[in-house]
């Protein structure tokens, strides 16, 4: 089992539509949980930190579930311009050890 | 914000030969991480690179084949020696910030082998 697992997709959406990604992981010991975006061609960014209170930061929603082990991306009101991969990472767990999903890829279409 | 210079962003290199990547970082960082990622896949932890002592590396990485250099607190180099077309991947240093959570990334060097 991977330590940590998404959906690669794709998912093609439209302009406007909410779309929701999971990740799971398999370390318990795991402290800290993010959602990275990363464009074709370039390097992964932070789009934000997965806190277990849940963070919300505009049209994106974060969700932290310890006792099922996964955390949840939400995006409101699709853009063409969040047509990315979205990365689960996953942190801790002895070490600083960060820990990638492969990606879940999203097409937001016209 | 943090800036990380990772150079050079593209190569092709003929098999058997080594290619050395390099990082800077705009401030001391203690820990750098080298990556690589293979089209269509995740990130992949080749080893931890501290200022002063080895690298420590992961299961299925070795320093003959991935040598790495940490001179000091904002410069690393990643080696690929000996390259074979599966070495053909992206390639990306990173480090912590932030109390050692959020990680950024250099560019990302784009190796071709053939």
């Amino acid at each position: 089992r991977k330590e940590v697992e998404q959906d690669p997709g794709p998912f093609n959406v439209p302009e406007g539509a909410t779309v929701a990604f999971n990740c799971t992981y398999s370390n318990s010991a795991s402290q800290s949980f993010f959602w990275y975006r990363q464009d074709c061609r370039k390097e992964p960014k932070l789009l934000m930190s997965v806190y277990s209170s849940g963070n919300e930061d505009g049209r994106f929603t974060a969700q932290l579930n310890r006792a099922s082990q996964y955390i949840s991306l939400l995006i409101r009101d699709s853009k063409l311009s969040d047509s990315a991969t979205y990365l689960c990472v996953v942190m801790g767990g002895g070490g600083f050890k960060t820990i990638f999903g492969a990606g879940t890829r999203l097409f937001v279409k016209a | 914000s943090a800036v990380i210079s990772q150079k050079p962003s593209r190569d092709i290199c003929q098999r058997g030969t080594s290619l050395t990547i390099q990082c800077q970082v705009d401030s001391q960082v203690t820990m750098m991480f080298w990556y690589r990622q293979q089209p269509g896949q995740s990130l992949t932890l080749i080893a931890t690179a501290n200022q002063g002592s080895e690298a420590t590396y992961e299961s299925g990485f070795v320093i003959d084949k991935f040598p790495i250099s940490r001179p000091n607190l904002t410069f690393s180099t990643l080696t690929v020696s000996n390259m074979s077309p599966e070495d053909s991947s992206i390639y990306l240093c990173s480090f912590l910030r932030g109390g050692n959570t959020e990680a950024f990334f250099g560019q990302g060097t784009r190796l071709t082998v053939v």
